[in-house]
């Protein structure tokens, strides 16, 4: 049984176009970790949220974290293609990470 | 050069075979972590590990062992391979703390036939 869900699982949109992921959970996390993976590569991260509540933006990318701490999400404005990837959310509990099973976004030209 | 590297980047190999998968880090991080990733999974804590002295099990250790030979050296072992063991294998490490990014090796791609 999978800690953090995602969904949608999979996501192709028209390059211009919105797009949100959303990470839930019923367990408290003290922070939320979202990750981008390339194929061929480990992931990297993107943004960590810390505050219940906790809005960041990093340029077309806005990351929330739930005011219980326990759900996120990520919303791309104006999709380009190379935002396509596998996107990971991972909560942390005890210094160590749970993952989400992973959103594969594609963004088509 | 990376910070983390991970040998062999692709391996296939029998049932019933012993393999090491091995993890280097240059970034000075006391924390070690093995996971695997299989399609529809995501990420899965194999064993992890605080500083040298230190080794955890994760969700998934059964049928691995790890060894932590420095601070920077962090080796997952196979000791008899079955096909469900086919997988996406990455090394991550991370400063000491709460909060901190996990930076993660390229992947080891291994196949049990």
């Amino acid at each position: 049984t999978q800690l953090l869900e995602q969904s949608p699982q999979f996501l192709s949109i028209q390059e211009g176009e919105n797009l949100t992921v959303y990470c839930n959970s019923s367990s408290v996390f003290s922070s939320l970790q979202w990750y981008r993976q390339e194929p061929g590569e480990g992931p990297v991260l993107l943004v960590t949220v810390v505050t219940g509540g906790e809005v960041k933006k990093l340029k077309r990318l806005t990351f929330q974290f739930g005011d219980a701490r326990k759900d996120s999400s990520l919303h791309i404005t104006a999709a380009q293609p190379g935002d396509t990837g596998l996107y990971l959310c991972a909560g942390e509990d005890d210094y160590k990470l749970s993952f989400g099973a992973g959103t594969t976004v594609t963004v088509r030209a | 050069d990376a910070d983390v590297t991970q040998t062999p980047r692709n391996r296939i190999t029998k049932t019933g075979k012993r393999i090491m998968l091995e993890c280097s880090q240059t970034k000075g991080h006391d924390r070690m972590y093995w996971y695997r990733q299989d399609p529809g999974l995501g990420l899965r804590l194999i064993y992890y590990s605080f500083d040298v002295k230190d080794i955890n099990k994760g969700e998934i250790s059964d049928g691995y062992s790890v060894s932590r030979q420095a601070q920077a050296k962090f080796s997952l072992s196979l000791e008899s391979a079955i096909p469900n063991q086919t997988a996406l294998y990455f090394c991550a490490t991370s400063a000491a703390g709460a909060h901190h990014e996990q930076f993660f090796g390229p992947g080891t791609r291994l196949t049990v036939l």
